[in-house]
């Protein structure tokens, strides 16, 4: 079964620093997409960032990017230069394959605070 | 562009009520789903729909019925509400485009007393 690690619940940054936020998957499929989605506290679901199996490098997104090591099964979120605006739950989703199913799994989250 | 909308927002059941949570998005997606999220956790895939007129379930869809008569539209039934549905509700779509990224619903709080 495919499955999404996110072993950090919560962190703590201080503003303008940048953080990065573990997460880890398992699949023997060599087909899949990953995916962060930021979760502020009024509760919606905001996509930040994708990056494929097969894409050959490291997805960025202004001020996010996402450092991608197929052989180490993780895809962490970057976030540069954090802001108060960041502060949110933050998780990592996995769709498996890459087409042909568009299910997501999610991990856990973990809940970033930036402190002014 | 009015993307995916959910209703109601909010909602207080007793044990026992039925209810549906509404959903529907206008962006001619094939698929939609239906997520919960129980406090502090992860979203959790209740059922989900490649079209109209086809419905699967997911990792948790004991308590629930959907059904898919429109591409629009993936109402979520609760029958017989009970205290472990207490969660926050979400409907997401997503068409077969580049990445698949999901859209979601602002999410539906549910409490069942």
């Amino acid at each position: 079964a495919q499955k999404i690690t996110q072993t950090q619940p919560g962190m703590f940054v201080q503003e303008k620093e940048a953080v990065t936020l573990d997460c880890t998957y398992d699949t023997s499929d060599p087909s899949y997409g990953l995916f962060w989605y930021k979760q502020p506290s009024s509760g919606e679901m905001i996509f930040l960032i994708y990056q494929g199996s097969y894409d050959q490098q490291n997805a960025t997104e202004g001020r996010y990017s996402l450092n991608f090591q197929k052989a180490r099964k993780s895809a962490n979120l970057v976030i540069s230069a954090s802001q108060l605006g960041d502060s949110a739950m933050y998780f990592c989703a996995m769709r498996r394959p890459l087409f042909g199913n568009e299910k997501l799994t999610f991990g856990t989250g973990t809940r970033l605070t930036i402190i002014p | 562009n009015a993307g995916v909308t959910q209703t109601p927002k909010f909602r207080i059941l007793k044990i026992g009520q039925s209810m549906t949570l509404q959903c529907t998005q206008d962006m001619n997606h094939n698929y939609m789903y239906w997520y919960r999220q129980d406090p502090g956790m992860g979203l959790k895939l209740i059922y989900y729909s490649v079209g109209a007129g086809i419905t699967d379930k997911g990792e948790v869809p004991n308590g629930y019925n959907v059904s898919r008569s429109t591409t629009e539209d993936f109402p979520l039934r609760l029958e017989l509400a009970a205290p472990s549905q207490t969660s926050v509700y979400f409907c997401a779509s997503t068409g077969r485009g580049n990445t698949g990224e999901l859209f979601f619903g602002e999410g539906s709080r549910l409490t069942v007393l």
